[in-house]
């Protein structure tokens, strides 16, 4: 078991450049999420997932934002039209499908957008 | 709606001092409570949970959290802190949404522990 792993580890791309990450969760859990953590801030809930089914997505997030996980294994968010408020360290985080179990995290994407 | 305020943004406290993280969350329904830490340069990882049963709960390093329904809190002490302890710690509440579960995480603490 290597943990939770994404990738890039750091990305730094122009103004309305289109970029994507990827998270590859622990194998056997079901829940996977992203979320988005600035500095000083705690982890801004993103989206999750339910095996390959994307349960809930913030309502703070535009429609640039989209995110897939097509067979229940790793998922990929990406962000169409970055803006510099997009800059952000964006966290992945799976969980076995039992409401007390802990969330185990990635190391994140650091999104700089120039 | 849930929802997790982290009272204080900032706590220096000098070393072997007792420390109190405070932590208040609004939720409609049963929820499961949490602290996270992250210590510099490193990930989150769970620090304690409150699941159900007694509402004292403890970590290993030390750190014990109280859950209070009444009050809607879970805040985080340790009698007696260590450099080490120096971090940011997050209070999250997770509670059944449509389909699945969803934790929610509060705006973190940022612990300073002064030699």
């Amino acid at each position: 078991d290597t943990g939770v792993s994404q990738d890039p580890r750091h990305k730094i791309t122009k103004r309305g450049q289109n970029v994507t990450f990827r998270c590859d969760p622990i194998s056997e859990h079901n829940r996977l999420y992203w979320y988005r953590q600035t500095l000083g801030q705690g982890p801004e809930f993103l989206t999750y997932f339910q095996n390959e089914a994307q349960l809930e997505k913030s309502r703070l997030l535009s429609d640039r934002f989209s995110a897939e996980r097509p067979k229940g294994s790793f998922s990929t968010l990406e962000i169409q039209r970055t803006e510099q408020g997009d800059s952000a360290m964006y966290l992945c985080a799976s969980s076995p499908d039992r409401p007390n179990e802990k969330l185990f995290f990635g190391s994140g994407t650091q999104l700089s957008v120039l | 709606a849930q929802s997790v305020t982290q009272l204080d943004s900032q706590v220096p406290v000098f070393e072997e001092a007792p420390v109190e993280l405070r932590c208040n969350y609004s939720s409609s329904v049963s929820v499961y409570l949490f602290w996270y830490v992250q210590y510099p340069n490193q990930g989150l990882q769970l620090l304690l949970k409150y699941l159900s049963g007694s509402t004292l709960v403890e970590s290993i390093n030390g750190f014990e959290a109280e859950f209070n329904k009444s009050q809607t809190s879970f805040h985080l002490r340790k009698p007696s802190v260590h450099i080490s302890d120096t971090a940011e710690y997050f209070c999250a509440v997770s509670e059944r949404e449509t389909g699945g579960f969803k934790t929610i995480f509060g705006a973190g603490t940022r612990l300073f522990v002064k030699a």
